[in-house]
């Protein structure tokens, strides 16, 4: 079973910040969060991942609690095309560990 | 990031037949795919783990002899969907590892959309 709970759906006006929450209150020490979306009928695409500390790429930031018990992902600047289902997943670092997905956020972005 | 490509992108097949799904890593080996199935507006649901050089694990409630699984090479792993019937009908997508990248992130394929008639 998957380790995360995520709102079912979301919208968010273009140009505005989109924050999704995630919360994964049973995370092991030695689990990462890993942030992938996945826009309709293609295949998941990699957003960000973290441990505790805060992380910042080209596409997001992940903002991790102290407790680790939940996450949130933000988008600063919404697009259109980051219209997508957004999944917040939890697992240890190495090749061979599965990935459980879970429901996803639905995330629209609205003009 | 790697590339991580499928084959074909969508097929559609007669009841009974075989199908083969091939997934490819572009730009680096992976030792370790994993196939997904997704029905449409669910979650992606993990199939098996393919190993290169040996057998596949698959999960619980997924029949081997049915999505049978091979991963002969380093860069390219099938996934043949046997005796075919239309609630096989779903998208089929892989997932590899560059072994060689520190941020251990998995690539996702395009997927590979089934239609069984």
């Amino acid at each position: 079973d998957a380790k995360t709970t995520q709102p079912t759906s979301m919208d968010c006006a273009e140009g505005r910040a989109a924050n999704l929450p995630c919360n994964h209150s049973t995370i092991s020490g030695n689990e990462y969060v890993y942030w992938y979306r996945q826009i309709h009928s293609q295949g998941p695409q990699y957003i960000i991942h973290g441990l505790k500390n805060n992380e910042t790429n080209e596409m997001a930031s992940l903002i991790i609690t102290e407790d680790r018990k939940s996450s949130t992902l933000i988008l600063p600047h919404a697009t259109l095309r980051d219209t997508a289902v957004y999944y917040c997943i939890v697992r240890p670092r190495g090749g061979t560990y599965k990935y459980i997905f879970g429901t996803g956020t639905r995330l629209k972005v609205l003009a | 990031g790697a590339v991580v490509s499928q084959h074909p992108s969508r097929v559609i097949c007669k009841s009974g037949t075989s199908v083969k799904i091939e997934c490819r890593s572009l730009d680096f080996q992976a030792t370790t795919m994993f196939w997904y199935r997704q029905f449409p507006k669910k979650s992606l649901m993990l199939m098996a783990t393919s190993n290169e050089g040996s057998k596949a694990t698959y999960e619980q409630g997924v029949e081997k002899d049915k999505f049978l699984i091979n991963h002969a090479s380093l860069t390219l792993s099938t996934l043949t969907v046997t005796s075919a019937h239309p609630e096989d009908s779903s998208f089929y997508i892989c997932s590899a590892r560059d072994p060689q990248e520190s941020t251990d992130t998995q690539y996702f394929g395009p997927g590979t959309r089934l239609t069984v008639l």
